[in-house]
């Protein structure tokens, strides 16, 4: 059972590029979210899903998408990367609103 | 916006030391998070509280609503025990976007 997983761990693009990172959970959890964490922040929400197709935005979502067309999954998409972007992003999931989160390992994304 | 403070911020202790870390949060909660960071960056979550203290093997997490604070406290502390702990809100009223975590404070504990 491997819970939930991110993919790829460590990314290098380019200014300009699309990126998508992946996030896969085998939990049938209903909420799906997804952070990045940098230097002197704490962990920022970008956007989150209560079901199936059904997003919103966070607190940091300019230049990202998101989709969720199956509960398991909640790709991330940075339509133009920036190098403000680069960061490291954390998909997380819960079963109920304001439940227990549980995170994944995480992504690297480093944007040149 | 609730904001969400941490102290310390970095803390240094030896192995067998009794630990505590504060958090302080500025407007009404339905929950708090404490959150454990390992070094190499996995997020576990270690408790989740509405009143009162939780307690998990050496660790204890107590919340006071009124005073709009918790601590985390580390009994006997180990070296394992060195990560960073992060304090997470879900404001009242709050939807799915309603966590908010503190910055974290870096915990080193030496043999």
């Amino acid at each position: 059972d491997a819970g939930i997983t991110q993919s790829p761990r460590y990314k290098i693009t380019e200014t300009g590029r699309q990126v998508t990172l992946m996030c896969h959970q085998t939990w049938s959890h209903s909420y799906m979210f997804w952070y990045r964490q940098d230097l002197g922040h704490g962990l920022r929400l970008i956007y989150y899903s209560a079901a199936a197709d059904i997003t919103d935005k966070g607190e940091v979502p300019d230049g990202y998408v998101v989709s969720r067309s199956k509960t398991e999954n909640f790709p991330l998409t940075l339509e133009s990367a920036t190098r403000s972007q680069t960061s490291v992003y954390f998909c997380a999931s819960s079963a109920l609103q304001g439940d227990t989160q549980y995170f994944g390992p995480g992504t690297r994304l480093t944007v040149l | 916006k609730n904001e969400v403070e941490q102290s310390p911020q970095n803390l240094t202790a030896q192995e067998g030391e009794f630990i505590t870390i504060n958090c302080s949060y500025s407007v009404g909660i339905s929950a708090l998070h404490w959150l454990q960071q390992h070094p190499g960056g996995g997020i576990v979550s270690l408790f989740m509280l509405s009143s009162g203290k939780k307690k998990h093997g050496r660790l204890i997490a107590t919340i006071n609503i009124q005073e709009k604070h918790s601590s985390l406290h580390i009994t006997a502390s180990h070296p394992r025990d060195s990560a960073v702990y992060i304090c997470a809100v879900r404001s009242i009223g709050g939807g799915a976007d309603g966590l908010t975590f503190g910055k974290g404070t870096h915990l080193i504990i030496q043999p």
